[in-house]
Formats: C-alpha cells, structure tokens, sequence
C-alpha cells in the first residue's frame, strides 16, 4: 500500500524567502507523484506532476519539485515566496493499477511581510 | 470551458436526514471521484465510478453511504441517516481517462447538527 507523509503541518516564511515544503512517500511500484494548492473554501488545484519523465518537475506559480528515488521523497520549493501562495498544499500519489490518489495531511503556508 | 461543478456548495442537515450531494464532470470526462475531508486532515478517497459503473469503492464506508453515476446527468453521493461524524468537505474530481489528471471541484461542505 502506499502512503504519504508530509513534514509540518505548518511552515511561515518572509516574503521574498524560500518555500520547502516536505514530501516523503512509500510505494512498492514506481508512483506518480502530485501537488496540489488549496485556497480557502475553495478546491484543490494541480502545481505540478511527476509521471516517470524528467526528476526535476516545473510546476504553476514558479513552484517546482525533485522526485529522488532514492530519498523516497518529492519535495516542493519556490525560490521567493508571494503573500499570495498562503494556502494549503498536499502531496499525493498514484500507483500505476489504481486510480485513487492518497493524499498527504497538507502543509499550511504563511507568507508573512 | 466550465470546471468540475458541485451543489450545494454547503449543506446542513440534522441527524438522521439524508444528504445528496451532486457533481458534474467537466466536459468530455467520465470519470469520477469522490474524496471526504475531515477537519485538519487531508482527502481521503471513496469512491470512483464512470458513466453507470463503480470502478473502485474501496473507501466507502460499509453502511448508509452510496454513490452512482447515472448515464445522464450528474454523479450523486447519498448519504442516508447522517450523524455528527459524516460533517467534512466532499470532493469530487473528474478526468478523461483512467491515466489522467484528475480536476476537483469546490467542494460540498456538510454540516450535521
């Protein structure tokens, strides 16, 4: 079975800092890897995706993500936080066979002035 | 191109009533998922289903919950004799193919008084 776990279910940085959001996931098959950004009371919107190609993932909104196998993790960055990326964002996986995403418990950004 | 649209966008309903909560896929998609989301957690999925099949409903609880996806018109969620418990947001996400990105819609928020 897989699973996802994401480190810090809230992380703060200055405007203009750098955004690392943490992903680690456990799969017995090559997966394919996402994350999504959820606004208030809004849905969930797709960043970016992992399906096998290039390790290095660019995303929307100048986010980008390195699937490293041998870490078993997908973590998210951005090299200079907007207050406009304050929101929830998760990490999710598919297997090949399955259609289901497993989602991670999401991480809760601040963007501070 | 309209998105995945979902009514109503919230919900109230007292125990033992039942909820329905609909989904329309986007446009040329037929299938449909549908995840809950418990307060603080992330999605966890239930249910998926194309056009007046269930796929995979290894998420759905055992009782009171049901899903279809009649040939025409919307996918519908129902949930008979609701308790406090079944209070979350419930997505839905649609895609073209089984392989494909799956996009979510708003939301329903139930709440159960």
């Amino acid at each position: 079975a897989q699973s996802v776990t994401q480190l810090g279910s809230h992380v703060s940085v200055s405007e203009g800092a750098l955004v690392l959001l943490r992903c680690n996931y456990s799969s017995s098959v090559p997966p394919y890897l996402f994350w999504y950004v959820q606004y208030p009371n809004q849905g969930l919107q797709l960043l970016l995706k992992y399906t096998s190609a290039a390790t290095l993932v660019k995303g929307i909104n100048g986010f980008e993500a390195e699937f490293k196998k041998s870490e078993t993790s997908f973590h998210l960055t951005k090299p200079s936080a907007h207050m406009s990326d304050a929101a929830e964002y998760f990490c999710a996986v598919r297997v090949s066979g399955r259609r289901a995403l497993t989602f991670g418990s999401g991480t809760r950004l601040q963007v501070q002035p | 191109n309209a998105g995945v649209m979902q009514n109503p966008r919230h919900l109230v309903r007292r125990r033992g009533q039942e909820a329905r909560l609909r989904c329309s896929p986007m446009k040329g998609h037929s299938h449909v998922y549908w995840y809950r989301q418990l307060p603080e957690e992330g999605l966890k999925f239930m249910v998926y289903l194309q056009k007046e099949n269930i796929i995979d409903e290894s998420g759905m609880p055992k009782e009171r919950f049901s899903a279809e996806f009649p040939k025409e018109g919307p996918s519908i969620l129902r949930i008979q004799q609701v308790v406090r418990g079944d209070s979350a947001a419930y997505f839905c996400a649609s895609s073209r193919g089984a392989k494909n990105i799956q996009y979510f819609g708003a939301g329903t928020r139930l709440s159960v008084l």
